[in-house]
């Protein structure tokens, strides 16, 4: 079974408005954090948002928000008040249990366009 | 702030020539991680370390080969290149001892075996 599943390739959306972008998970961990990659056309990868499985409140960093539903199993990102230089590739991970290493485990990726 | 540097950013190469992928962070953290990204995939993990002198398999190791002799660095050999090897690596580093731990990559190096 997939750890990491984003089931969106693809999406569209008009610069000024908010989009949603899907992440569902997989773990039988209670301690595990989830975090939201950007991917730009230049192919580096920047880190967005972080959520922590014991945090409370979802996680916000400017315009990102972090959508936790953690019955559901899903972490959505949320980009408000879209802009051109948003359009790039985003990724969806996953880090399990408080091991000596912090892997990663990532999704496949959505790619978002922000038109005008 | 350099953050994590890795070279080179292109290579080419011939099927069973060798190479090795620097990777070099100035943030003194203790973990380091080598990533593979193949055409329109997510990324996965070929090696890490969680400190000097340690290190460990992820889920794609076969055909590669890493050491750690010091905290900065962290090299990704290939010792005999195969086509299935094309893809391009990332190279990321973090600290453990913050809730977070946050990874933080480099540009990535894309790599060709022809």
């Amino acid at each position: 079974a997939q750890k990491i599943t984003q089931t969106q390739p693809g999406m569209f959306v008009q610069e000024k408005e908010a989009v949603t972008l899907d992440c569902t998970y997989d773990t039988s961990d209670q301690s595990y954090g989830l975090f939201w990659y950007k991917q730009p056309s230049s192919g580096e990868m920047i880190f967005l948002i972080y959520q922590g499985s014991y945090d409370e409140q979802n996680a916000t960093e400017g315009r990102y928000s972090l959508n936790f539903q953690k019955a559901r199993k899903s972490a959505n990102l949320v980009i408000s008040a879209s802009q051109l230089g948003d359009s790039a590739m985003y990724f969806c991970a996953m880090r399990e249990g408080t091991g000596t290493a912090s892997k990663l485990t990532f999704g496949t990726g959505t790619r978002l366009q922000v038109t005008l | 702030n350099a953050g994590v540097t890795q070279t080179p950013k292109f290579r080419i190469l011939k099927i069973g020539q060798s190479m090795t992928l620097q990777c070099a962070q100035d943030m003194n953290h203790n973990y380091m991680y080598w990533y593979r990204q193949d055409p329109g995939m997510g990324l996965k993990l070929i090696y890490y370390s969680v400190g000097a002198g340690i290190t460990d398999k992820g889920e794609v190791p076969n055909g590669y080969n890493v050491s750690r002799s010091t905290t900065e660095d962290f090299p990704l050999r290939l010792e005999l290149a195969a086509p299935s090897q094309t893809s391009v690596y990332f190279c990321a580093s973090s600290w453990r001892g913050r809730a977070k731990n946050i990874q933080y990559f480099g540009a990535g190096t894309r790599l060709s075996v022809l």
